[in-house]
């Protein structure tokens, strides 16, 4: 069965370095979104991308957020400079039609980022 | 705004007993999806109904819908100790034809052997 694949697992890295989470989506779908989930939290909207631009993303996705589909097949997040409050399992998911049209969004196992 | 709130926020039950689980959202939508997650693992997604449907089954799922009270209720039957989890609804907005789904804060469910 298809799924949405995540690299890596899990990340450590140091306040103010940069760092790119990739996803590679399912083949045939077309809309492709970041989601974050803080531990023990909500799963909150960062970010919704389709036909190579970002058609709407939440108040998390600041300035130093950045989504990049380099190539056919994957899907980035980029953090420009991390801060400790940016330590969350960041999910990426994908379908083949919008929110509202009637398919499901399957999601990724995740990426545990962990800034310290 | 909170779109999709599930209730309870946390149940256990004894094996092989029903779990019901229910979510509320506030606007219109077009669909509305249940997740389930292991502890600290990805987003498995469960079933996806559309809001012209009432009801919906998946093997030991049942799905039900009310547009008119703004609700959903999942409902697993003779649960198993695998069905540990937490699960969310997930909602999209139809008024606002937002391209996201809203999650809610989940149901976590232990399933007590």
């Amino acid at each position: 069965e298809p799924e949405v694949t995540q690299t890596p697992s899990h990340q450590v890295t140091q306040m103010g370095q940069e760092v790119i989470l990739r996803c590679v989506p399912i083949s045939n779908h077309l809309y492709f979104y970041w989601y974050r989930q803080i531990l023990g939290q909500k799963v909150e909207f960062l970010v919704s991308f389709y036909n190579n631009e970002i058609s709407e993303k939440s108040e998390i996705f600041d300035d130093q957020f950045s989504v990049e589909r380099p190539d056919g097949s994957n899907f980035t997040l980029k953090i420009r400079s991390t801060k400790l409050e940016d330590s969350a399992m960041y999910f990426c998911a994908s379908s083949e039609a919008g929110a509202g049209g009637y398919t499901e969004a399957f999601f990724g196992q995740g990426t545990r980022l962990t800034v310290v | 705004s909170q779109q999709g709130e599930e209730d309870p926020q946390a149940l256990s039950i004894q094996e092989g007993e029903n779990a019901t689980m229910n979510c509320s959202y506030k606007t219109s939508i077009n669909n509305l999806q249940w997740y389930r997650q292991n502890s600290g693992r990805g987003l498995v997604h469960l079933i996806l109904i559309r809001s012209n449907e009432r009801e919906k089954h998946s093997g030991r799922l049942r799905v039900t819908l009310d547009t008119s009270k703004k609700s959903s209720s999942l409902l697993i039957t003779a649960s198993r100790a695998a069905d540990t989890a937490s699960y969310f609804c997930a909602t999209d907005r139809l008024a606002n034809r937002d391209d996201k789904i809203i999650f809610g804060k989940g149901t976590r469910l232990h399933i007590l052997p």
